[in-house]
């Protein structure tokens, strides 16, 4: 079984201080983990995946995150938040079993503000 | 330009009327999915397809259908309606099924049932 808690439902930010959105995830398997970006009447988009290689990685607009398998965690950060980064965000959590189908577990989502 | 594309992307119907969402991939992706979005829960898988005339049950399939008679479509049937189902919803594909596969995302379909 695996699961994923997204352990804020709502972050403030200042425009130009820094994000950190947190996961911590649960996996019976090695995991695979995401981060989608959801913005105002749109579909999700993939900020950055973790598959078994570097442990830091690094997404898209400046994203980046950090897997921590000894904290069960897979923490979104980002040096400076900019206005359009205001949006819900989704960690994202997927067994490395090949029967699961690509059955993907979801986070109840974090809404991200950015105050100017 | 790759998409995913569903349709309708606003429905409000009445409990029973029987409806179809229709979802289409341009990318060739073998692997599809439908998730229901509903605040605080995140997005819950309902069904998915490995491929043409493959489909299987996700975490909450009661009350929906679903078929892939061919690679780029995957629609989503409600025989019948309910309050319940009142939802947002989401398409998504990938190149194939597997954890380290992207999965591309339609722009979500909001369904009121009254």
């Amino acid at each position: 079984a695996q699961s994923v808690t997204q352990l804020d439902s709502h972050v403030s930010v200042s425009e130009g201080t820094p994000v950190l959105l947190r996961c911590n995830y649960s996996s019976s398997y090695s995991p695979s983990l995401f981060w989608y970006v959801q913005h105002p009447n749109k579909g999700l988009q993939l900020l950055l995946k973790y598959t078994s290689a570097a442990t830091l990685v690094k997404g898209i607009n400046g994203f980046e995150a950090e897997f921590k398998k000894s904290e069960t965690s897979f923490h979104l950060t980002k040096p400076s938040a900019h206005m359009s980064d205001a949006a819900e965000y989704f960690c994202v959590v997927s067994d490395r079993r090949e029967t699961s189908g690509s059955r993907l577990t979801f986070g109840e989502g974090t809404q991200l503000t950015v105050n100017p | 330009e790759a998409q995913v594309t569903q349709n309708p992307r606003y429905l409000i119907t009445v409990t029973g009327k029987k409806l179809t969402v229709t979802c289409s991939q341009n990318m060739n992706h073998e692997y599809m999915s439908w998730y229901r979005q509903d605040p605080g829960l995140g997005l819950r898988q309902i069904y998915y397809s490995m491929n043409v005339e493959v489909t299987d049950k996700g975490d909450v399939p009661e009350g929906y259908k679903v078929s892939r008679k061919e690679k780029r479509n995957f629609p989503l049937i409600l025989e019948s309606p309910s309050p319940n189902q009142t939802s947002l919803y989401f398409c998504a594909s990938s190149f194939r099924h597997g954890p380290y596969n992207e999965q591309f995302f339609g722009p979500g379909t909001r369904l009121t049932v009254l």
